[in-house]
């Protein structure tokens, strides 16, 4: 069975940072390309990052470049992102999700595992 | 890619059927998701591919559609049917955009 599980969310002030990680299992971690995702509350899903199963090929949203980095340890079937220069528009639930398929593909990006979320809040 | 839902709140009867509209602003091919999300819980993998049931989902959810307009189509609603759906274009490299959702409750 697969399972994801995150953690490292909590209270961070604007311009703090935090680590999130995700660890998996009941899959061959490093076939997969895994991705975050967020939800502002009260709001949708948003997609915003992505990275394929060796690690070598990652991916931003706009809205996150340049202030967060996703990586991953597949000795340790752990996915992580970074997140530096927090603002309030940051605070959210903070999802892994696992791709469908095992391929460097962008038809494999749809998600069919996630975790239960963490949820980071960002204030003075 | 933008990703348009409608309508933004689905209010149906127990029993009823209800249509799930989503629109892409070019077109994503079939490479389009369903998502489930209840509150409190992770989101669940409906439909992929546009029209292909992700494993264990009922056959009450039926997904279509291709190019730029796509329809979820959830037959009989029940209790455990309320959510907020999102569609997902998976066309090409990111971003991996999702609808704004529509929220689907019980009359």
């Amino acid at each position: 069975e697969v399972q994801l599980l995150e953690s490292g969310g909590g209270l961070a002030p604007p311009g703090g940072s935090l680590r999130l990680s995700c660890a998996a299992s009941g899959f061959t971690f490093n076939y997969y390309g895994m991705t975050w995702v967020r939800q502002v509350p009260g709001k949708g899903l948003e997609w915003i990052s992505a990275i394929s199963g060796s690690g070598a090929n990652i991916f931003y949203a706009d809205s996150v470049k340049g202030r967060f980095t996703i990586s991953r340890d597949n000795s340790k079937n752990t996915l992580y992102l970074q997140l530096n220069r927090l603002t309030a528009e940051d605070t959210a639930i903070y999802y892994c999700a696992k791709n469908e398929c095992p391929r460097h593909n962008p038809t494999c990006y749809k998600f069919d595992s996630w975790g239960p979320g963490t949820l980071v809040t960002v204030s003075s | 890619i933008v990703m348009t839902q409608s309508p933004a709140t689905l209010s149906v009867s127990p029993g009823e059927g209800a249509t799930l509209s989503c629109r892409a602003s070019q077109s994503v091919s079939s490479n389009l998701a369903w998502y489930q999300h209840k509150p409190g819980q992770a989101p669940r993998l409906l439909i992929y591919g546009a029209s292909i049931r992700a494993t264990g989902i009922t056959d009450r959810f039926t997904g279509s559609g291709s190019g730029t307009d796509f329809t979820l189509t959830i037959s009989s609603l029940q209790s455990e049917d309320v959510a907020v759906y999102y569609c997902q274009q998976y066309n090409d490299w990111p971003p991996f955009t999702f609808g704004p959702g529509t929220k689907v409750d019980i009359k």
